[in-house]
Protein backbone atom coordinates (compact mmCIF):
# COMPACT_ATOMS: atom_id res chain seq x y z
CA UNK A 1 0.00 0.00 0.00
CA UNK A 2 1.06 3.54 -0.54
CA UNK A 3 1.22 6.13 1.72
CA UNK A 4 1.68 10.13 1.01
CA UNK A 5 2.85 11.93 4.16
CA UNK A 6 2.28 16.11 4.88
CA UNK A 7 3.36 17.04 7.87
CA UNK A 8 2.72 20.67 7.67
CA UNK A 9 -0.98 21.79 8.75
CA UNK A 10 -0.24 25.18 7.53
CA UNK A 11 2.91 27.60 6.46
CA UNK A 12 2.70 31.17 6.80
CA UNK A 13 5.44 33.34 3.83
CA UNK A 14 6.28 37.02 3.12
CA UNK A 15 5.31 37.52 -0.43
CA UNK A 16 8.42 37.40 -2.89
CA UNK A 17 10.00 34.75 -0.82
CA UNK A 18 10.63 31.30 -1.49
CA UNK A 19 8.70 28.29 0.83
CA UNK A 20 9.16 24.47 0.51
CA UNK A 21 6.12 22.16 0.85
CA UNK A 22 7.31 19.12 2.12
CA UNK A 23 6.11 15.71 1.26
CA UNK A 24 7.27 11.92 2.57
CA UNK A 25 6.19 9.15 0.80
CA UNK A 26 6.10 5.26 0.64
CA UNK A 27 5.73 2.85 -1.83
CA UNK A 28 7.53 -0.67 -2.69
CA UNK A 29 7.02 0.04 -6.04
CA UNK A 30 10.19 0.85 -8.59
CA UNK A 31 8.05 2.91 -11.08
CA UNK A 32 5.69 5.82 -9.69
CA UNK A 33 4.77 9.36 -10.26
CA UNK A 34 4.47 11.77 -8.05
CA UNK A 35 1.91 15.11 -8.27
CA UNK A 36 1.22 18.32 -6.70
CA UNK A 37 -2.01 19.75 -6.89
CA UNK A 38 -3.36 23.77 -5.82
CA UNK A 39 -6.67 23.95 -4.32
CA UNK A 40 -7.39 27.91 -3.78
CA UNK A 41 -10.51 28.59 -1.36
CA UNK A 42 -12.77 28.18 -5.13
CA UNK A 43 -11.88 24.80 -4.46
CA UNK A 44 -10.94 23.60 -7.82
CA UNK A 45 -8.05 21.20 -8.22
CA UNK A 46 -4.95 22.43 -10.29
CA UNK A 47 -2.32 20.36 -11.30
CA UNK A 48 1.40 22.71 -10.67
CA UNK A 49 3.88 19.49 -11.10
CA UNK A 50 5.12 16.22 -11.88
CA UNK A 51 7.86 13.68 -10.78
CA UNK A 52 8.58 10.38 -12.35
CA UNK A 53 10.60 8.01 -10.41
CA UNK A 54 12.83 7.36 -13.17
CA UNK A 55 13.36 10.88 -14.17
CA UNK A 56 16.97 11.63 -13.07
CA UNK A 57 16.38 15.47 -13.08
CA UNK A 58 13.87 17.27 -10.69
CA UNK A 59 11.04 18.53 -12.06
CA UNK A 60 10.41 22.11 -13.03
CA UNK A 61 7.69 24.57 -14.01
CA UNK A 62 8.16 28.35 -14.15
CA UNK A 63 7.82 29.25 -10.14
CA UNK A 64 7.54 25.87 -9.01
CA UNK A 65 10.47 23.12 -8.68
CA UNK A 66 9.94 19.44 -6.82
CA UNK A 67 12.93 18.94 -5.06
CA UNK A 68 12.86 15.01 -5.20
CA UNK A 69 15.58 12.97 -2.73
CA UNK A 70 14.65 8.86 -4.13
CA UNK A 71 16.43 7.70 -1.16
CA UNK A 72 14.98 9.66 0.93
CA UNK A 73 11.25 9.38 -0.39
CA UNK A 74 10.45 12.96 -0.41
CA UNK A 75 9.26 15.11 -2.73
CA UNK A 76 9.16 18.35 -1.68
CA UNK A 77 7.28 21.50 -3.69
CA UNK A 78 9.63 24.53 -3.85
CA UNK A 79 7.42 27.80 -4.78
CA UNK A 80 9.91 30.52 -5.21
CA UNK A 81 8.99 34.35 -4.99
CA UNK A 82 6.02 33.69 -3.23
CA UNK A 83 3.17 35.92 -4.89
CA UNK A 84 -0.56 36.65 -2.93
CA UNK A 85 -2.90 34.25 -5.30
CA UNK A 86 -0.26 31.50 -4.00
CA UNK A 87 -2.57 31.28 -0.85
CA UNK A 88 -4.04 28.17 -1.30
CA UNK A 89 -4.22 24.66 -0.26
CA UNK A 90 -1.62 21.85 -1.61
CA UNK A 91 -1.37 18.62 -1.66
CA UNK A 92 0.93 15.81 -3.04
CA UNK A 93 -0.32 12.75 -4.34
CA UNK A 94 1.11 9.76 -5.80
CA UNK A 95 0.37 7.91 -8.54
CA UNK A 96 -0.56 4.20 -8.43
CA UNK A 97 -0.96 1.81 -11.31
CA UNK A 98 -3.42 -0.89 -11.23
CA UNK A 99 -3.72 -4.12 -13.14
CA UNK A 100 -7.12 -3.43 -14.61
CA UNK A 101 -6.58 -2.09 -18.07
CA UNK A 102 -3.61 -0.41 -17.61
CA UNK A 103 -5.49 2.12 -15.37
CA UNK A 104 -3.90 4.35 -12.15
CA UNK A 105 -5.02 6.13 -9.73
CA UNK A 106 -3.96 8.72 -7.36
CA UNK A 107 -3.28 8.25 -3.58
CA UNK A 108 -2.91 12.13 -1.89
CA UNK A 109 -1.82 13.11 1.03
CA UNK A 110 -3.76 15.33 3.69
CA UNK A 111 -2.72 18.59 2.12
CA UNK A 112 -1.59 21.85 4.29
CA UNK A 113 -2.41 25.55 3.98
CA UNK A 114 -0.03 27.86 2.71
CA UNK A 115 -0.62 31.73 3.11
CA UNK A 116 1.04 34.46 1.77
CA UNK A 117 1.46 37.68 3.48
CA UNK A 118 1.60 41.28 1.84
CA UNK B 1 -9.35 24.19 -23.29
CA UNK B 2 -9.91 20.82 -20.82
CA UNK B 3 -12.85 20.76 -19.31
CA UNK B 4 -14.35 18.45 -16.26
CA UNK B 5 -18.07 20.01 -15.21
CA UNK B 6 -20.26 18.86 -12.19
CA UNK B 7 -23.88 19.76 -12.13
CA UNK B 8 -24.15 21.39 -8.54
CA UNK B 9 -21.54 23.54 -7.26
CA UNK B 10 -23.87 23.43 -3.62
CA UNK B 11 -26.54 20.85 -3.48
CA UNK B 12 -28.70 20.20 0.11
CA UNK B 13 -30.44 17.11 0.59
CA UNK B 14 -32.74 15.16 3.63
CA UNK B 15 -31.31 12.04 5.01
CA UNK B 16 -32.87 8.79 2.98
CA UNK B 17 -33.26 10.98 0.16
CA UNK B 18 -31.49 9.48 -3.45
CA UNK B 19 -28.56 11.63 -4.20
CA UNK B 20 -27.14 11.94 -7.52
CA UNK B 21 -23.94 14.00 -8.84
CA UNK B 22 -23.06 14.00 -12.39
CA UNK B 23 -20.05 14.69 -13.69
CA UNK B 24 -19.28 15.56 -17.62
CA UNK B 25 -15.35 15.71 -19.31
CA UNK B 26 -14.26 16.89 -23.19
CA UNK B 27 -11.39 15.49 -23.29
CA UNK B 28 -12.16 11.89 -24.41
CA UNK B 29 -10.81 10.16 -21.22
CA UNK B 30 -10.69 7.20 -20.61
CA UNK B 31 -10.00 7.21 -16.61
CA UNK B 32 -13.10 9.06 -14.06
CA UNK B 33 -12.88 9.26 -10.68
CA UNK B 34 -15.09 10.55 -7.87
CA UNK B 35 -13.40 11.84 -4.61
CA UNK B 36 -14.72 12.85 -1.45
CA UNK B 37 -12.64 15.22 0.38
CA UNK B 38 -13.13 16.06 4.42
CA UNK B 39 -10.78 18.64 6.22
CA UNK B 40 -7.73 17.07 7.55
CA UNK B 41 -8.43 13.81 5.10
CA UNK B 42 -7.17 14.71 2.12
CA UNK B 43 -9.24 13.46 -1.05
CA UNK B 44 -10.12 9.73 -0.98
CA UNK B 45 -11.47 7.78 -3.98
CA UNK B 46 -14.65 6.23 -3.66
CA UNK B 47 -14.97 4.86 -7.28
CA UNK B 48 -13.42 5.16 -10.57
CA UNK B 49 -13.80 3.87 -14.23
CA UNK B 50 -11.42 2.84 -16.57
CA UNK B 51 -13.86 2.61 -19.86
CA UNK B 52 -18.00 2.51 -20.26
CA UNK B 53 -19.79 0.89 -18.60
CA UNK B 54 -16.40 -0.43 -16.08
CA UNK B 55 -15.84 0.46 -12.41
CA UNK B 56 -13.81 -0.31 -9.56
CA UNK B 57 -14.61 0.40 -5.75
CA UNK B 58 -11.74 2.71 -4.39
CA UNK B 59 -10.55 2.76 -0.86
CA UNK B 60 -14.06 4.74 0.22
CA UNK B 61 -17.02 3.21 -1.89
CA UNK B 62 -19.71 2.38 1.17
CA UNK B 63 -23.26 3.63 0.52
CA UNK B 64 -21.72 4.83 -2.96
CA UNK B 65 -22.55 3.43 -6.38
CA UNK B 66 -21.68 4.55 -9.49
CA UNK B 67 -22.71 4.69 -13.48
CA UNK B 68 -20.80 4.93 -16.44
CA UNK B 69 -23.13 4.71 -19.41
CA UNK B 70 -21.05 6.89 -21.82
CA UNK B 71 -17.63 7.55 -22.00
CA UNK B 72 -17.93 11.08 -21.17
CA UNK B 73 -19.98 11.07 -18.03
CA UNK B 74 -19.61 9.75 -14.47
CA UNK B 75 -22.52 9.75 -12.54
CA UNK B 76 -22.49 9.23 -8.27
CA UNK B 77 -25.52 7.94 -6.45
CA UNK B 78 -26.19 8.19 -2.61
CA UNK B 79 -28.29 5.14 -2.24
CA UNK B 80 -29.65 6.80 0.79
CA UNK B 81 -28.23 9.83 2.22
CA UNK B 82 -26.80 10.13 5.47
CA UNK B 83 -25.31 13.07 7.54
CA UNK B 84 -21.95 11.25 7.53
CA UNK B 85 -21.76 11.70 4.03
CA UNK B 86 -21.96 15.38 3.58
CA UNK B 87 -18.77 16.21 2.36
CA UNK B 88 -16.80 18.07 -0.43
CA UNK B 89 -17.24 15.74 -3.57
CA UNK B 90 -14.59 16.19 -6.66
CA UNK B 91 -14.79 14.29 -10.29
CA UNK B 92 -12.10 14.07 -12.08
CA UNK B 93 -10.45 12.24 -15.56
CA UNK B 94 -7.48 11.15 -17.18
CA UNK B 95 -6.28 9.90 -20.10
CA UNK B 96 -4.68 6.15 -20.39
CA UNK B 97 -2.26 7.21 -23.21
CA UNK B 98 1.00 5.50 -22.49
CA UNK B 99 4.35 7.46 -21.92
CA UNK B 100 2.34 10.38 -21.17
CA UNK B 101 2.31 12.16 -18.17
CA UNK B 102 -1.45 12.29 -17.60
CA UNK B 103 -2.38 13.90 -14.66
CA UNK B 104 -6.23 14.02 -13.41
CA UNK B 105 -8.14 17.01 -14.33
CA UNK B 106 -10.77 18.35 -11.76
CA UNK B 107 -14.40 19.56 -11.56
CA UNK B 108 -14.78 22.11 -9.70
CA UNK B 109 -16.52 19.98 -7.01
CA UNK B 110 -19.98 19.42 -5.70
CA UNK B 111 -20.60 20.45 -1.76
CA UNK B 112 -23.33 18.28 -0.73
CA UNK B 113 -24.94 18.80 2.63
CA UNK B 114 -27.00 16.25 4.19
CA UNK B 115 -29.97 17.52 6.78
Amino acid sequence: AQKITQTQPGMFVQEKEAVTLDCTYDTSDQSYGLFWYKQPSSGEMIFLIYQGSYDEQNATEGRYSLNFQKARKSANLVISASQLGDSAMYFCAMREELAQGGSEKLVFGKGMKLTVNP
Amino acid sequence: DVKVTQSSRYLVKRTGEKVFLECVQDMDHENMFWYRQDPGLGLRLIYFSYDVKMKEKGDIPEGYSVSREKKERFSLILESASTNQTSMYLCASSSLLAGVVYEQYFGPGTRLTVT
